[in-house]
């Protein structure tokens, strides 16, 4: 079956401009979280999403950084006036929403701020 | 609060001798513990995860982790590497299983023909 897609692969954008990153989870998976990959930062979680509960934001570095998932499914990561300090690979899991179930992961969306 | 941490940044092996990756944890309460890896340019994928069932955890492509409760390590071992092995090897914790994963700062395994 699909796995984790997340869309775009790459983006590119200038310092100060808004973007959005798109996440697809598995079917049926009532869990989503967001990470950030970084140099020197390795993995750090951002938000989580646990079915129709209030999203866990403890992780979000600003609040430039918002989250949303719609129709408890498709989630966007939108980041507003971007910084370079924001450059990083940003990756997606879901899950199953049960105790110790695995988190899978989407390939990531390496965003770019010149 | 958990933790992890991974005790090497860089491992590396000669092809077809065995790979010892480690992590130590640090956890309140009864942890759920994965390995994860990261190829170049790719996603990451579990390798393999331990939730308080046998202690000797196999999975896949050869490896395995033993979880010890008295040195709060969960090292990972392979008998014999292969080329394809080499790759960032992530050592992850979760205290329940919908919380999210605390990463090691990741440990990279390069492979020598």
């Amino acid at each position: 079956g699909a796995g984790v897609s997340q869309s775009p692969s790459n983006k590119v954008t200038e310092k100060g401009k808004d973007v959005e990153l798109r996440c697809d989870p598995i079917s049926g998976h009532t869990a989503l979280y967001w990470y950030r990959q970084s140099l020197g930062q390795g993995l750090e979680f951002l938000i989580y999403f646990q079915g129709n509960s209030a999203p866990d934001k403890s992780g979000l570095p600003s609040d430039r950084f918002s989250a949303e998932r719609t129709g408890g499914s498709v989630s966007t990561l939108t980041i507003q006036r971007t910084q370079q300090e924001d450059s990083a690979v940003y990756l997606c899991a879901s899950s199953l929403g049960q105790a110790t179930d695995t988190q899978y992961f989407g390939p990531g969306t390496r965003l770019t701020v010149l | 609060a958990q933790s992890v941490t991974q005790l090497d940044s860089h491992v590396s092996v000669s092809e077809g001798t065995p790979v010892l990756l480690r992590c130590n944890y640090s956890s309140s309460y009864s942890p759920s513990l994965f390995w994860y890896v990261q190829h170049p340019n790719k996603g990451l994928q579990l390798l393999l995860k331990y939730t308080s069932a046998a202690t000797l955890v196999k999975g896949i492509n050869g490896f395995e982790a033993e979880f010890k409760k008295s040195e709060t390590s969960f090292h990972l071992t392979k008998p014999s590497a292969h080329m394809s092995d080499a790759a960032e090897y992530f050592c992850v914790v979760s205290v329940q299983g919908n919380t999210p994963l605390v990463f090691g700062k990741g440990t990279r395994l390069s492979v020598i023909a």
